[in-house]
């Protein structure tokens, strides 16, 4: 069974300072997908960024990247330049490849300071 | 660009009764997903649907539940006989393919609060 932790249930970021999301993952899984969704208070969930397992290189979208750290399980979430809209809840979800069942943390609260 | 909705936004009802959750997933897309998020808590994965079939459903997704896509563009999550532990906010997903290439995207939610 696949298992995704959020060990932050809550941080927060002055404006244009950058701030590191945590996540681990449990899979035997050897190929799967890892995914970082936010979701703001109008409670529609988009994607911000995802990564294969077998890329080593870390994704990067803009202001946002990863860690992904395949052997210790570990994929947090860099945000630079934080702005007001990135004030959301935070998933870090798992997808293994063979599968179509998203597997979601509980969620980090993220709140930018203005 | 192409998202998914759900009717209605917000949906009360008492105990007991039936309730019916709409999604329009995006036109191109052939799977279909439902999620729930009970207050404060994770998103869990109920039940995903691909050519007018269950492909694959979670422990949660017992008798009370159904999926249907009665025509070409309406994808349904019927709950029988409501519980107030159904309370929670249901989320519809779409996808092009079952890959992870292929993100899915998610619809804005319906909650549902049984009284």
């Amino acid at each position: 069974a696949q298992t995704v932790t959020q060990s932050q249930p809550e941080m927060s970021v002055q404006e244009a300072e950058t701030v590191t999301l945590s996540c681990t993952y449990d899979t035997s899984e050897n190929n799967y997908y890892l995914f970082w969704y936010k979701q703001p208070p109008s409670r529609q969930m988009i994607l911000v960024i995802r990564q294969e397992a077998y890329k080593q290189q870390n994704a990067t979208e803009n202001r946002f990247s990863v860690n992904f750290q395949k052997a210790a399980k570990s994929f947090s979430l860099k945000i630079s330049d934080s702005q007001l809209g990135d004030t959301a809840m935070y998933f870090c979800a798992f997808l293994p490849l063979t599968g179509n069942q998203f597997y979601f943390g509980t969620g980090t609260s993220l709140t930018v300071i203005p | 660009e192409p998202e998914v909705t759900q009717t209605p936004s917000h949906q009360v009802t008492q105990m007991g009764q039936e309730v019916i959750l709409r999604c329009v997933p995006i036109s191109n897309h052939l799977y279909f997903y439902w999620y729930r998020q009970i207050l404060g808590q994770k998103v869990e994965f109920l039940v995903s649907f691909y050519n007018n079939e269950i492909s694959e459903k979670s422990e949660i997704f017992d008798d009370q539940f159904s999926v249907e896509r009665p025509d070409g563009s309406n994808f349904t999550l019927k709950i029988r006989s409501t519980k107030l532990e159904d309370s929670a906010m249901y989320f519809c997903a779409s996808s092009e393919s079952h890959y992870g290439t292929d993100t899915q995207y998610f619809g804005p939610g319906t909650r549902l609060t049984v009284l």
